[in-house]
């Protein structure tokens, strides 16, 4: 089944400890994201890839940092979280064709303590 | 830089009307038009997708509309029912400048369909 996923799902953790959001997808997809939802701002990019080893920031960058090694993942790095990174976090991926739709992932909620 | 607008934000309906959700982009250098729907806590699931030269899309019950030139799309529901229920949201791809291939999304439009 052609999917996209994250994990983990749910996450709790406290200010300073870094953590990692993996996500993967097996549809041999180039181009990859990140976004963030939070109310009253929707949906927001935080970083992209549009292949291997190409990586570009997004609308909301700061305090992120991702690396993309292979294909089929793109891991979420916080290195040291903050409660403003609290959010719901959303990782996408599609074709290198800029027509094309975005396939994303269930999501992974954070609480920053 | 592209902002996309959804109205209403909020709307609830009794099962069987026909509605319609609105959204509107301000840049109309686009690629295409996709609308998602979102279940609470859940992810996004792609609904129908207009490219930029097409006019409309239609799947079961839905039929999406898109006017580049007045940047504004159109997500019509018909016979709704409460498995509708849901959050939708429209994004663009931005076809314009250094934003090219990135989703611009409106806030949503809250859909609650009643019994």
């Amino acid at each position: 089944e052609a999917q996209v996923t994250q994990n983990p799902r749910y996450l709790i953790t406290v200010t300073g400890k870094k953590l990692t959001v993996t996500c993967s997808q097996n549809m041999n997809h180039e181009y990859m994201s990140w976004y963030r939802q939070d109310p009253g701002l929707g949906l927001r990019q935080i970083y992209y890839s549009m292949n291997v080893e190409v990586t570009d920031k997004g609308d909301v960058p700061e305090g992120y940092k991702v690396s993309r090694k292979e294909k089929r993942n793109f891991p979420l790095i916080l290195e040291s979280p903050s409660p403003n990174q609290t959010s719901l976090y959303f990782c996408a991926s599609r074709t290198s064709g800029f027509q094309e739709t975005q396939y994303f992932g269930p999501g992974t909620r954070l609480l920053v303590l | 830089k592209q902002e996309v607008t959804q109205i209403p934000a909020a709307l609830s309906v009794p099962e069987g009307e026909n509605l319609v959700l609105n959204c509107s982009f301000t840049d109309s250098a686009i690629y295409n038009l996709q609308w998602f729907r979102q279940d609470p806590g859940k992810g996004l699931t792609s609904l129908l997708l207009i490219q930029s030269s097409q006019r409309e899309q239609t799947s079961g019950r839905l039929n999406a509309s898109l006017d580049k030139s007045s940047g504004r799309s159109t997500l019509y529901i018909a016979a709704s029912q409460p498995g509708d229920s849901a959050t939708y949201l429209c994004a663009v791809s931005n076809a314009g400048g250094t934003s090219y291939g990135k989703l611009t999304f409106g806030q949503g439009t809250i859909l609650t369909v009643h019994p």
